[in-house]
């Protein structure tokens, strides 16, 4: 079955220091992953999108990595601030469907002063 | 240029009752798609419209209709609203295939 699984479920950090999401998935044939940050009461909105061609991508201090032979990605995001508490959702390419998404059930991310 | 609006943004229900969630894009996208959000789960797609005039089913269709108005407008109905269907809904729409989704606010409901 395809699925996105997303890792830790919740994570605690303060403010300036640097942390790291996981991303692990099944999907095949793989498309494209993105990550997506929602804010509370929001709907999610795109952070970055990658090919399987793509190693890295980032979008100012958010860097998102790629590894398509284990399956696995990451989002870096550096010098926390209080703006980035917020859910981070990978998302893939479902293979079965047009511009059909699997999303994970992301990483609540809460950055204390 | 407001992206995805969504109405209501609130709105609670008693089961067996119906309603309609409206959901316009001022982006002149082809594609459009309902989810629904659950606490500790993924979103999950209810339907989608991949241009004006088409619907398909998506993951989890079950009590939920569609209607693509025209190439803004995509509204979901629940007929006969159930406690199961509390969640939140989010609208999205996209330009082409692969294309970047884009969310509207959602709509939080509630069916007692």
């Amino acid at each position: 079955k395809n699925q996105v699984e997303q890792s830790p479920q919740s994570l605690i950090i303060l403010e300036g220091k640097n942390c790291t999401l996981q991303c692990n998935y099944t999907v095949s044939p793989f498309s494209n992953l993105r990550w997506y940050k929602q804010d509370t009461g929001r709907g999610p909105v795109s952070l970055t999108i990658m090919t399987f061609s793509e190693n890295t991508k980032s979008n100012g201090r958010y860097t998102a990595t790629l590894d398509a032979d284990t399956k696995q990605s990451s989002l870096h995001i550096t010098a926390s601030q209080l703006s980035d508490s917020a859910s981070y959702i990978c998302v893939v390419s479902d293979p079965g469907g047009y511009n059909k998404l699997i999303f994970g059930a992301g990483t609540r991310l809460a950055v204390h002063p | 240029n407001a992206g995805v609006t969504q109405t209501p943004k609130f709105q609670v229900l008693k089961t067996g009752q119906s309603m309609t969630l409206q959901c316009a894009q001022d982006m002149n996208h082809n594609s459009m798609y309902w989810y629904r959000q659950d606490p500790g789960m993924g979103l999950r797609l209810i339907y989608y419209s991949a241009s004006e005039g088409t619907t398909d089913k998506g993951e989890v269709p079950n009590g939920y209709n569609v209607s693509r108005l025209n190439k803004r407008e995509f509204s979901l109905r629940l007929e006969s609203a159930a406690p199961s269907q509390t969640s939140v809904y989010f609208c999205a729409s996209s330009a082409r295939d692969l294309n970047e989704q884009f969310f509207g606010p959602g709509t939080r409901l509630t069916v007692l």
